[in-house]
């Protein structure tokens, strides 16, 4: 089945060290973005790309990086300058086109600092 | 950055109920999406729109986009126990979307 896998689906770090959440689509998707979403709230986009080897700063990126090597592949490292990494990270992916084009979504990861 | 404005927080309803939730910005988007979560889950779409005025349905859901473009509402007629779980509208310019903080729905048999 086509989809988006996220993993793993908990996570737990410790204070001071980095930590990388898994995101791969085999729907042939271009753009791929990462959300973090806090309780209560809605979603937050961290960082997105469009192509491979390209990527963008979305609304709150201090403290998280990325790589697009691979087309399927966006990996998020949360390093140990984000304060407040304790969150649900949300995977998406979509066709890449003129406006807006429908983000498909994985399951999560909850990151929780131990 | 842009905000969005979703009411209400919460829902608390007997099953057979209509509900409506809405959603009010102060930018203009081009799209207004809707979406549903379920606990530990990514966000489902549940029903696009992609002109002001534009009124869409799916199924038991409908929703419009509002004429000004800064605000959509989603219905939901004769609720039923799975509608239970948080509705997220968002709103899109370009690819990047904004999203409400939700609405919390339960609903009682």
């Amino acid at each position: 089945d086509g989809g988006i896998t996220q993993s793993p689906k908990y996570l737990f770090r410790k204070e001071g060290q980095n930590v990388t959440l898994s995101c791969e689509q085999n729907l042939n998707h271009d753009a791929m973005y990462w959300y973090r979403q806090d309780p209560g709230q809605g979603l937050r986009l961290i960082y997105y790309s469009q192509i491979v080897n390209d990527f963008q700063k979305g609304d709150i990126a201090e403290g998280y990086s990325v790589s697009r090597e691979k087309k399927e592949s966006f990996p998020l490292t949360v390093t140990s300058a984000q304060k407040n990494p304790t969150a649900f990270y949300l995977c998406a992916s979509s066709i890449r086109g003129q406006g807006y084009k429908p983000q498909h979504f994985g399951d999560g990861t909850r990151l929780s600092i131990l | 950055g842009q905000q969005l404005n979703q009411s209400p927080q919460s829902m608390f309803i007997q099953e057979g109920e209509d509900v409506s939730m809405n959603c009010t910005s102060s930018s203009i988007f081009n799209t207004w999406l809707w979406y549903k979560q379920d606990p530990g889950e990514g966000p489902v779409l549940l029903i696009a729109l992609y002109k002001a005025g534009e009124l869409t349905s799916n199924g038991r859901l409908t929703a419009q986009f509002g004429i000004t473009r800064k605000d959509s509402f989603l219905n939901i007629s004769a609720s039923i126990p799975s509608d239970v779980g948080i509705y997220f509208c968002a709103g899109a310019s370009g690819s990047r979307l904004t999203f409400g903080e939700g609405t919390q729905l339960t609903v009682n048999p």
